[in-house]
């Protein structure tokens, strides 16, 4: 069964410096997304993307993100100078339809920043 | 503002029934969704209803009333397996902005 796989499954980094998540979509899906999870705390949305540019995107998503889908298969998410705060789970989703409902979400990645 | 409610927490009994309820307040509705998350893992969709009415999908079904802002989750025949945190979430706008309730984690007990 086809399933969207991210790395790197765990991330250590110091405060200020760059990260770059992966994930890859399943394949004929058009519609990518980000959410991060907080320890303990709820899945929040971050970005959605279709059609290579952002569709919608949260308060949360600031200058410090950023989004590309650089081939066709890889959708990445960076951070440009970490903070404390950004430390938790960063999932990727896809979907072949929005309006179809369902989104199929990767393992994520656990981003640690010391 | 967005708001989704739903119980911290609920306890049930294996091979009982039960039905966990989640309210919500948005600035837009295009669907809602449950999703099941276990400890340290990603969610995993469960359902969606988009119009009012029950969806059956085997033990699981959903129930959305649009004008009453009210969905529940109605677990049957409940398995240890089933012990997990239970996500409510809307999807907002038609671009797919989704956003989620804080779970409800399920006890099963044996």
């Amino acid at each position: 069964e086809p399933e969207v796989t991210q790395t790197p499954s765990h991330q250590v980094t110091q405060m200020g410096q760059e990260v770059i998540l992966r994930c890859v979509p399943i394949s004929n899906h058009l519609y990518f997304y980000w959410y991060r999870q907080i320890l303990g705390q709820k899945v929040e949305f971050l970005v959605s993307f279709y059609n290579n540019e952002i569709s919608e995107k949260s308060e949360i998503f600031d200058d410090q993100f950023s989004v590309e889908r650089p081939d066709g298969s890889n959708f990445t998410l960076k951070i440009r100078s970490t903070k404390l705060e950004d430390s938790a789970m960063y999932f990727c989703a896809s979907s072949e339809d929005p309006a179809g409902g369902e989104q199929f979400f990767g393992p994520g990645t656990r981003l640690t920043v010391l | 503002g967005q708001n989704i409610d739903q119980p911290t927490e609920m306890t049930a009994t294996e091979g009982a029934i039960v039905q966990i309820n989640c309210t919500y307040q948005t600035s837009g509705f295009n669907g809602l969704f449950w999703y099941q998350q276990h400890a340290g893992e990603a969610p995993t969709f469960l359902s969606y209803n988009v119009l009012d009415g029950l969806e059956e999908k085997g033990r699981f079904s959903s129930f959305l009333s649009r004008s009453k802002g009210y969905s529940y989750l109605l677990l049957k025949e409940l398995q240890m397996k089933d012990s997990a945190s239970y996500l409510c979430a809307v999807r907002c706008t038609r671009d797919d902005k989704i956003i989620f309730g804080k779970g409800t984690r399920l006890h099963i007990l044996p």
